[in-house]
C-alpha cells in the first residue's frame, strides 16, 4: 500500500506570494492533518480535514487555509507569504478522525523557503 | 512555558546500550499521549499511543510508560542500534469540546558505534 505523498517536496517563494501544497493520503484514509515544523517552534498543528470537512484547527492566522476533496486528497494554501512561513509542512493521514487513537501516518513533507 | 517538556534535549549513546527519554506534561484533560520518531529529513513515524488507562506499551525495542497521575511518560530504547539515531517527539492530546495537541520540543538521540 502506498504511503502518504506530498507535492512538491521543495518550494522557494518570495514574500507576498501565495503557495498551494498537496497531500495524497493512504488509500482508504479519510482524515488528513497538516502540521508546520520549524527549528524554533517545533511541530505545530495547523488543521485536520475529515470527509471533506474541517474538523479542527490550530492557532494559525487566516492566511493558512485548506480543503479536502471527495477522494480525500487535501491541499493547503498559504497566502501573502512571510519570511516566518519558511518551514517543513507535513501532512498525516489516518482512517479515523484525529481525536481517535488511530495511528497517523506522515508524509515526507514539503520544505518551503520564503525569500 | 511549554506545556509538554521533554528531557534531555539531546543525548549520545553507544550502540547496544539502553536509554530512557522523559516527557512531562501539564495539559489537561488528558486524552492520549503519543511518541513519534523522526529521522532527519523525513516525516515522523508513530511509535506508541497511550490512553489514560494504559501504563505501558511496547513497539519492538521501544517501550513507553505513562503515569497519568504524575503526568509523566518515558520512552525506553533497548539495545540501541545506529538506526535509532533520530529525534523523538512526545505529543499530548487533550479533549474538551474538540481535541487539542501539545507538542514537546523533542529529544535528539545519537547512537555511536
Amino acid at each position: 500500500k502506498a504511503g502518504v505523498t506530498q507535492t512538491p517536496r521543495y518550494l522557494i517563494k518570495t514574500r507576498g506570494q501565495q503557495v498551494t501544497l498537496s497531500c495524497s493520503p493512504i488509500s482508504g484514509h479519510r482524515s488528513v492533518s497538516w502540521y508546520q515544523q520549524t527549528p524554533g517552534q517545533g511541530l505545530q498543528f495547523l488543521f485536520e480535514y475529515f470527509s471533506e470537512t474541517q474538523r479542527n484547527k490550530g492557532n494559525f492566522p487566516g492566511r493558512f487555509s485548506g480543503r479536502q476533496f471527495s477522494n480525500s486528497r487535501s491541499e493547503m494554501n498559504v497566502s501573502t507569504l512571510e519570511l516566518g512561513d519558511s518551514a517543513l509542512y507535513l501532512c498525516a493521514s489516518s482512517f479515523a478522525a484525529g481525536h481517535d487513537t488511530d495511528t497517523q501516518y506522515f508524509g515526507p513533507g514539503t520544505r518551503l523557503t520564503v525569500l | 512555558k511549554n506545556q509538554v517538556e521533554q528531557s534531555p534535549q539531546s543525548l549520545i549513546i553507544l550502540e547496544g546500550k539502553n536509554c530512557t527519554l522523559q516527557c512531562n506534561y501539564t495539559v489537561s484533560p488528558f486524552s492520549n499521549l503519543r511518541w513519534y520518531k523522526q529521522d532527519t529529513g523525513r516525516g515522523p513515524v508513530s511509535l506508541t499511543i497511550m490512553t489514560f488507562s494504559e501504563n505501558t506499551k511496547s513497539n519492538g525495542r521501544y517501550t513507553a510508560t505513562l503515569d497519568a497521575d504524575t503526568k509523566q511518560s518515558s520512552l525506553h530504547i533497548t539495545a540501541s542500534q545506529l538506526s535509532d539515531s533520530a529525534s523523538y517527539i512526545c505529543v499530548v492530546m487533550i479533549a474538551v469540546n474538540d481535541y487539542k495537541l501539545s507538542f514537546g520540543a523533542g529529544t535528539t538521540v545519537t547512537v555511536r558505534a
